[in-house]
């Protein structure tokens, strides 16, 4: 069976420190990887997607990198912090494909202070 | 803009009774629905989808209505129990045929379920 890991689950970073998220997919070969941020009670706003090794989309402009080095790991970067980075970012995961559901990871709470 | 949204930003219902979460999309082009379920501090579940060529679709317990003539989504939980409580998110697919799922979520319905 497929699974999604991210890590890590929590962390509190300064502002100005640099990030890195990770998230591997396992059970399954080829699968769009994507990248959300959640604020507090709000939706999911999606940062990034990969359909490929090395191939990254980003879907809104912002503070954030993310980067494909592997078919099934995905990782979500920034070299300085801002405050508004504070958030809940989940991982996702997809068949190949224009539709199908989404299976997300855990998610990771980010707090910059 | 797109944008997919939600009547209600809190449900609370008795146990046993039915619950009906509402949603309205705004791209009448979307071919794919959603419906998840989060958790507090949980990714979100995936509950049931539909595609645009369908206005029903059932689950266990739970049942997905679409309605494109006024782009109306909703999500209808029979027999709700304690542990559904929790935010449940509709998403519109955009994707259009670009190879990846480009999902746009609404703000979600929190459900409270009393014992």
């Amino acid at each position: 069976s497929q699974t999604i890991h991210q890590w890590p689950a929590t962390l509190v970073q300064p502002v100005g420190s640099p990030l890195s998220l990770e998230c591997t997919v396992e059970g399954t070969s080829n699968p769009n990887l994507y990248w959300y941020r959640q604020a507090a009670g709000r939706g999911l706003q999606l940062l990034f997607y990969s359909v490929g090794i090395g191939q990254i989309s980003s879907e809104v402009p912002q503070n954030l990198s993310a980067s494909r080095p592997q078919d099934r790991q995905f990782i979500l970067s920034s070299k300085k912090l801002l405050l508004s980075d504070s958030g809940f970012y989940l991982c996702a995961w997809s068949v190949r494909g224009n539709t199908g559901e989404l299976f997300f990871g855990e998610g990771s709470r980010l707090t910059v202070l | 803009g797109e944008s997919v949204g939600l009547h209600l930003p809190t449900l609370s219902v008795q146990e046993g009774d039915n619950s009906i979460i509402n949603c309205a999309y705004s791209n009448s082009a979307s071919d794919y629905f959603i419906w998840y379920k989060q958790e507090s501090g949980k990714g979100p579940q995936f509950i049931i989808d539909i595609r645009s060529n369908m206005d029903k679709r059932q689950g266990q317990r739970v049942t997905v209505l679409l309605n494109k003539t006024v782009k109306h989504l909703s999500l209808q939980i029979a027999a709700t129990q304690p542990g559904d409580s929790a935010v449940y998110f509709c998403a519109e697919n955009l994707s259009m045929n670009t190879g990846f799922q480009k999902l746009v979520f609404g703000t979600g319905t929190r459900l409270l379920v009393s014992p």
